[in-house]
């Protein structure tokens, strides 16, 4: 089944203890991008990655670190959160990303963080 | 900034009528995709609609998009309490930029 997976799904930490959300996609797809949604924000793009070793920011980056080493992989590492970090987290992928923004993107479950 | 803007925030209709969304945005796009989320779940791909179109249809879902006044509109007809869900549009830049945008969305209520 083609998916996206993201672990954990929940997660209670607190500040300063690094972290990763691991993200995998099984559709061979060469963009992959990290969203975040808070209340009344939507979804903010925090880094998105047009294929590996090919990573750039979105529009709230501050604080996250990615890496895309394999093309399937792009983990999300928080090393030192912050209460300020706690919101619900999307991985998405799609075929390719670029200019016309026509492929669709296949989003994960989601992994909603607590930072205390 | 946000891109993109839903309006309204919160619709509530009952089950059979029709629903209409609308989205804003500020910049120049190439195409612009709509998006459905149920509570806290992840989003699932709707409708693209290319820079060129006006109009598109899929199902129960019609989409328009009037570059001229940088806005789309979504149309969810003979509505059912299923389509309860909130919905985002979302707006790739023109120009080469891989960055993507999404509105804050629009929480559609369909009462049965």
């Amino acid at each position: 089944e083609a998916q996206v997976t993201q672990n954990p799904r929940y997660l209670i930490t607190v500040t300063g203890k690094k972290l990763t959300v691991t993200c995998s996609q099984n559709m061979n797809h060469e963009y992959m991008s990290w969203y975040r949604q808070d209340p009344g924000l939507g979804l903010r793009q925090i880094y998105y990655s047009m294929n590996v070793e090919v990573t750039d920011k979105g529009d709230v980056p501050e604080g996250y670190k990615v890496s895309r080493k394999e093309k399937r992989n792009f983990p999300l590492i928080l090393e030192s959160p912050s209460p300020n970090q706690t919101s619900l987290y999307f991985c998405a992928s799609s075929l390719r990303g670029g200019r016309y923004f026509r492929n669709e993107q296949y989003f994960g479950p989601g992994t909603r963080l607590t930072v205390t | 900034s946000q891109q993109g803007e839903e309006d309204p925030q919160a619709l509530s209709i009952q089950e059979g009528e029709n629903a209409t969304m609308n989205c804003s945005y500020k910049t120049s796009i190439n195409n612009l995709q709509w998006y459905r989320q149920n509570s806290g779940r992840g989003l699932v791909h709707l409708i693209l609609i290319r820079s060129n179109e006006r109009e598109k249809h899929s199902g129960r879902l019609r989409v328009t998009l009037d570059t001229s006044k940088k806005s789309s509109s979504l149309l969810i007809t003979a509505s059912r309490a299923a389509d309860t869900a909130s919905y985002f549009c979302a707006t790739g830049l023109s120009g080469g930029y891989q960055k993507v945008t999404f509105g804050i969305g629009t929480k559609l209520q369909v009462i049965p």
